[in-house]
């Protein structure tokens, strides 16, 4: 089976950075998602990794270690709309998604 | 491009009656469509997979018969909730992929209370 850890909660303050960490075990990994979700609306893509490396996308990065069953969201310059659920989910050659609990990020000025 | 559609956004009932919920992808072919239920502050949870033409694939312990699927064009998939009851209210979310290994594009959900 499948098995995805986050964190539930996190807290942060305006302007700074935030990490976000997803372990995950899993057999025919092929591919890692990032998606942001706020309250009562459908998750948005945010990015995607299957190779080992950081990946940038303006003030989002993803990280993945294939290696270490890891991957971590890193937001710069947190604005108050980045306050949102961010889920990391798996996916496995010919297979779903599964995606983690979700991590509530709550952004503070 | 890459564009879901979901039809009730919200949508009130009574216990016992059935729904219908339409996910429609509007500029590509979805040759693979997928329900996921979310129950607030929890994750997305997939119930079934479902491939144009053919019958859905169910998540363990998803009622088929409560949870009707029809997938009957590449562009249109239909959830029907049959005998609903207040505790089918609930966040559901469809997804289309153009492939089973490529990205999924979600749907705007469709909230669901059941009286």
């Amino acid at each position: 089976g499948q098995n995805i850890d986050q964190p539930t909660e996190m807290t942060a303050t305006e302007g700074a950075i935030v990490q976000i960490n997803c372990t995950y075990q899993t057999s025919g990994f092929n591919g890692l998602f990032w998606y942001q979700q706020h309250a009562g609306e459908a998750p948005t893509f945010l990015s995607y990794n299957v190779l080992d490396g950081l990946e940038e996308k303006g003030r989002f990065s993803s990280f993945l270690s294939r290696s270490k069953g890891y991957s971590y969201l890193l937001l710069k310059e947190l604005q108050m709309k980045d306050s949102a659920s961010y889920l990391c989910a798996v996916k496995n050659y010919g297979q779903n998604f599964v995606f983690g609990p979700g991590t509530r990020l709550s952004v503070l000025p | 491009g890459a564009v879901v559609s979901q039809h009730p956004s919200w949508v009130i009932c009574k216990s016992g009656t059935s729904v219908k919920i339409e996910c429609r992808s509007l500029d590509f072919q979805a040759t693979t469509m997928f329900w996921y239920r979310q129950f607030p502050k929890q994750s997305l949870m997939l119930m079934a997979t479902s491939n144009e033409g053919s019958k859905a694939t169910y998540e363990q312990g998803v009622e088929k018969d409560k949870f009707l699927i029809n997938h009957a064009s590449l562009t249109l998939s239909t959830l029907t909730v049959t005998s609903a009851h207040p505790e089918d209210s609930s966040f559901y979310i469809c997804s289309a992929s153009p492939g089973p290994d490529n990205e999924q594009f979600f749907g705007p959900g469709t909230r669901l209370t059941v009286l």
